[in-house]
């Protein structure tokens, strides 16, 4: 059984679209993330949830917006794609969002915009 | 000057050599640091953490944090091919109230040759 998974795993699209990724975790976990990891590996965090309440929203343009629709689920819908949201998004549930909570990862959806 | 910095590689080593990857933060405000590993194409999966300086050993692993200096290490003895992956540093920061969040390094790429 998949603990999060990303929906979907390939995305390839035009520049200007709009595009989600869905996310769901099957661990009971009540907080929820999107990182974004740039082709230098380098992984930073996007947003966090708590029990279906944003927590964490770092300096990420408003074409990018978050909904968690349920603790389960947080999904990540990208308007206006850019050349530079090319990227792999990743996933993560915690239990909580304590300072000494173990994340863990979906699979990650990999987004190219040409 | 980057929260945190990481060594980032690529290291490549022969089976059963001692492993040390390295990380440096700038901010005492960081509690806990971990180790993550991702494998090619696959999501980061937490390896080990701690809280204190000191060394936290784990089978062949040991994490070594050291307050003082704002360096964090990672030793794997007796490497295997099968250890050949990114090895990621996180550490968390209070991000207001009780919520915490993750501040990862670079990544090093490790490879063990057989």
């Amino acid at each position: 059984d998949t603990a999060v998974s990303q929906t979907p795993k390939y995305l390839v699209t035009q520049m200007g679209n709009d595009k989600s990724i869905k996310c769901e975790q099957n661990l009971g976990h009540d907080t929820m993330y999107w990182y974004k990891q740039d082709s230098k590996k380098f992984l930073k965090i996007m947003f966090s949830y708590n029990n279906k309440e944003l927590i964490i929203n770092e300096t990420v343009p408003n074409r990018f917006s978050p909904k968690s629709p349920d603790k389960a689920h947080l999904n990540l819908h990208i308007n206006s794609l850019e050349l530079g949201d090319s990227a792999v998004y990743f996933c993560a549930s915690s239990q909580d969002q304590g300072r000494m909570e173990t994340q863990y990862f979906g699979p990650g959806t990999r987004l190219l915009v040409l | 000057q980057k929260e945190v910095e990481q060594d980032p590689g690529p290291l490549s080593v022969p089976e059963g050599a001692i492993v040390s990857l390295n990380c440096t933060y700038s901010n005492s405000a960081f509690q806990y640091f971990m180790w993550y590993r991702q494998y090619s194409r696959k999501g980061p999966e937490l390896l080990m953490y701690t809280y204190s300086s000191g060394n936290k050993e784990d089978g062949r692993f040991t994490a070594q944090v050291d307050k003082s200096s704002k360096y964090i290490s990672l030793f794997i003895r007796d490497s295997q091919p099968s250890d050949s992956a990114t090895y990621l540093c996180a550490m968390t920061l209070n991000s207001g109230g009780s919520n915490y969040k993750l501040t990862f390094g670079k990544g090093t790429l490790l490879t063990v040759n057989p």
